[in-house]
């Protein structure tokens, strides 16, 4: 099956900072979705972006298919954004969002 | 917004006991799913549903089984509960039955003793 890998596993940041996330993913997708799970485990998601760029507040993703790799921009961090964010990716045309997720980014900002 | 709503935030039963966990969604969604999340395992797909009374196998579903009477209710049972059982279950749904953004309840916390 396709495999979905994340980067850096660990990320600490103080507040106000910038930061990148990457998902890489072994083959070609018809899906790629973004989410957050915040301390009490609720799973947001945040961006459907099989491919091109899309921006939501102080947060934006881009998706190039072709070299088969995502990234999750977080502008002007708050202790709010403390969580995992994950990757998660599907490949197939016919099993209706069947995905397969990363191992996520912890991401720890402080005040 | 989408509101999936889980039955239960935290839930404790005991061994062999036959436990229900219950999503409902408010948004007519085709598509719904159960999933459980184990540290150092990711999340892992158990079953999900395209339509009324259709249900696939995920990548764990042993032990388990579903029920999608109504479209908006997706039911997980754990026939025979066993400590290894003891999870984070979140239940989701999509609009569309192919693709589209994935929406996920609060999680269910079930301890099995």
């Amino acid at each position: 099956g396709i495999q979905v890998e994340q980067s850096p596993p660990d990320l600490i940041l103080q507040e106000g900072a910038n930061s990148t996330l990457r998902c890489n993913f072994s083959d070609s997708v018809n899906n790629l979705q973004w989410f957050h799970q915040n301390p009490w485990g609720q799973l947001i998601n945040l961006f459907y972006i099989p491919s091109g760029t899309k921006q939501n507040g102080r947060l934006s993703a881009t998706t190039v298919a072709t070299e088969r790799y995502s990234l999750l921009y977080i502008s002007s961090s708050q202790t709010t954004d403390s969580g995992v964010y994950f990757c998660a990716v599907e490949r197939s045309e016919t099993s209706g969002s069947r995905l397969t997720f990363g191992e996520g980014t912890q991401l720890t900002v402080n005040p | 917004d989408v509101k999936v709503t889980q039955s239960s935030r935290y839930l404790v039963k005991r061994t062999g006991e036959k436990v229900f966990l219950e999503c409902v969604q408010d948004m007519d969604h085709e598509n719904m799913f159960w999933y459980r999340q184990d540290p150092g395992l990711g999340l892992r797909l158990i079953y999900f549903s395209y339509d009324v009374k259709m249900k696939e196998k995920g990548d764990i579903p042993e032990g388990y089984s579903v029920s999608r009477e109504k479209k908006e209710r997706f039911s997980l049972i754990l026939e025979s509960a066993s400590t290894n059982q003891t999870s984070m279950y979140l239940c989701a749904s999509t609009r569309v039955r192919l693709f589209g953004p994935q929406h996920f309840g609060d999680g269910t916390r079930l301890s099995i003793l």
